[in-house]
């Protein structure tokens, strides 16, 4: 079975610092790769999402994710974070012909001003 | 607002009892799925209807868990006989599904089960 590997549980940053999170998949098939972001008190928001094409996709608010498939993983970058993105933030995985997404078990990022 | 609701936000409930959620997806989305949340981890699949039809369940939806979509729109997750490990997030997600490659879902709010 697939599964997905968050390594940095708790991260801390202050403003302008640059992010990166680190998302490892085992499967060795064709997948779909996501990161989904949980601010504080709200539910769960698609930050982006890759299915095909150019490795390098572009989320909201000016975050991006690198597929890099020799090494199965789909790293979060942001190159200044903001207060604003204090949250919790999870990797997730469908592979072909499943419709469940398989979740990391999350990093919460805190900034500090 | 037009995303996936969920009810009730919060429920709590004594060990043995029965309780029911709810979620109605995005309308039009065909594809509606379940997922359970503990603290520090990420979401579970439990199932996923395309429609009124159930076509997967995990292994950790036990005999005690009932799922049910019977129009094709809304769905409820039945627990009977809750237990304290039942306590967690039960979120609810929704997809437009129709074959689409490219199937993203979209998360309710969830419902938040404390079980005495």
């Amino acid at each position: 079975a697939q599964s997905v590997s968050q390594h940095n549980h708790h991260v801390i940053l202050s403003e302008a610092a640059s992010l990166e999170l680190g998302c490892n998949y085992s499967y060795g098939g064709t997948v779909n790769l996501f990161w989904y972001v949980q601010y504080p008190g709200q539910h769960l928001q698609l930050l982006l999402k890759y299915f095909s094409g150019d490795p390098l996709v572009k989320g909201i608010k000016g975050f991006e994710a690198e597929f890099i498939k020799s090494k199965f993983s789909f790293n979060l970058r942001k190159p200044s974070v903001q207060w604003s993105d204090t949250a919790e933030y999870f990797c997730a995985v469908i592979t072909t012909g499943r419709r469940a997404l398989t979740f990391g078990s999350g990093t919460r990022l805190q900034v500090q001003p | 607002d037009t995303g996936v609701s969920q009810n009730p936000r919060h429920k709590i409930t004594k060990r043995g009892q029965n309780v029911t959620f709810r979620c109605d997806p995005i309308s039009e989305h065909n594809r509606l799925y379940w997922y359970r949340q503990t603290l520090g981890q990420g979401p579970e699949f439990l199932t996923y209807f395309q429609n009124e039809a159930q076509l997967e369940k995990s292994r950790l939806l036990s005999d005690r868990f009932s799922a049910e979509r019977p129009k094709g729109s809304f769905s409820t997750l039945e627990i009977q006989r809750t237990e304290q490990g039942d306590s967690a997030m039960y979120l609810c997600a929704s997809s437009l599904g129709g074959g689409s490659s490219t199937d993203t879902q979209y998360f309710g709010p969830g419902t938040r089960l404390t079980v005495l």
